[in-house]
């Protein structure tokens, strides 16, 4: 069984500081990883996405997460905030299979500060 | 390139009724996904279709039912609607099915049962 858990249902940040979003796995098989963004009345578009070739992911927008499989941790960081970054973020985990399901987080609302 | 679109946008309905929901993937994706998203919380996956080949089924009773057509445009039902079928439904198409592949999402069917 797969979950993700994502700490925090809400995150506010002044423009220009560190956004740090924290999300938690559980697989039992070796997991693919993904941050999804929504905008408000908008679909999921993928920001980046975890699949072993490297532990450090760089997506898009300026984003980007580390894999620690010690910490079971897939956490989304960007150096600093631009107004435009506000919107829900979603961590998802599918395992390594032939199926595509995807599981989601509940989702972290991320707010910025002017 | 268009990317995946979703028809209706907006939608309301009664409880009881059956909606139909559509989506066309992306010009040769051969698998698409629905997922529902309740107001406040992640998408919850609903189906795989995978060359018109129903692929995964996620925790949904049996009034929701899909298909996919020969150009791989997917339609989902849900007969007699409840209060709680309203959400935002979320189609996705990957070129193949597997956990590695990259789901893209369209913007999404807002469904109101009143």
């Amino acid at each position: 069984a797969q979950s993700v858990t994502q700490l925090g249902s809400h995150v506010s940040v002044s423009e220009g500081a560190l956004v740090l979003l924290r999300c938690n796995y559980s697989s039992s098989v070796p997991p693919y990883l993904f941050w999804y963004v929504q905008y408000p009345n908008q679909g999921l578009q993928l920001l980046l996405k975890y699949t072993s070739a490297a532990t450090l992911v760089k997506g898009i927008n300026g984003f980007e997460a580390e894999f620690k499989k010690s910490e079971t941790s897939f956490h989304l960081t960007k150096p600093s905030a631009h107004m435009s970054d506000a919107a829900e973020y979603f961590c998802a985990v599918t395992g390594r299979s032939s199926a595509s399901k995807i599981i989601f987080g509940s989702g972290t609302r991320l707010s910025i500060r002017p | 390139d268009a990317g995946v679109t979703q028809s209706p946008t907006h939608l309301i309905k009664t409880r009881g009724q059956q909606v139909t929901l559509r989506c066309s993937p992306i010009s040769g994706h051969k698998s698409v996904s629905w997922y529902q998203q309740v107001l406040g919380q992640g998408p919850q996956f609903i189906f795989q279709y995978y060359e018109k080949e129903e692929r995964g089924r996620g925790n949904f009773p049996d009034r929701f039912s899909a298909r996919q057509f020969p150009n791989y445009s997917s339609e989902l039902n849900v007969n007699a609607l409840l209060l709680g079928d309203s959400a935002l439904y979320l189609c996705a198409s990957s070129l193949a099915q597997g956990g590695i592949e990259t789901q893209y999402f369209g913007p999404g069917t807002r469904l109101l049962v009143l």
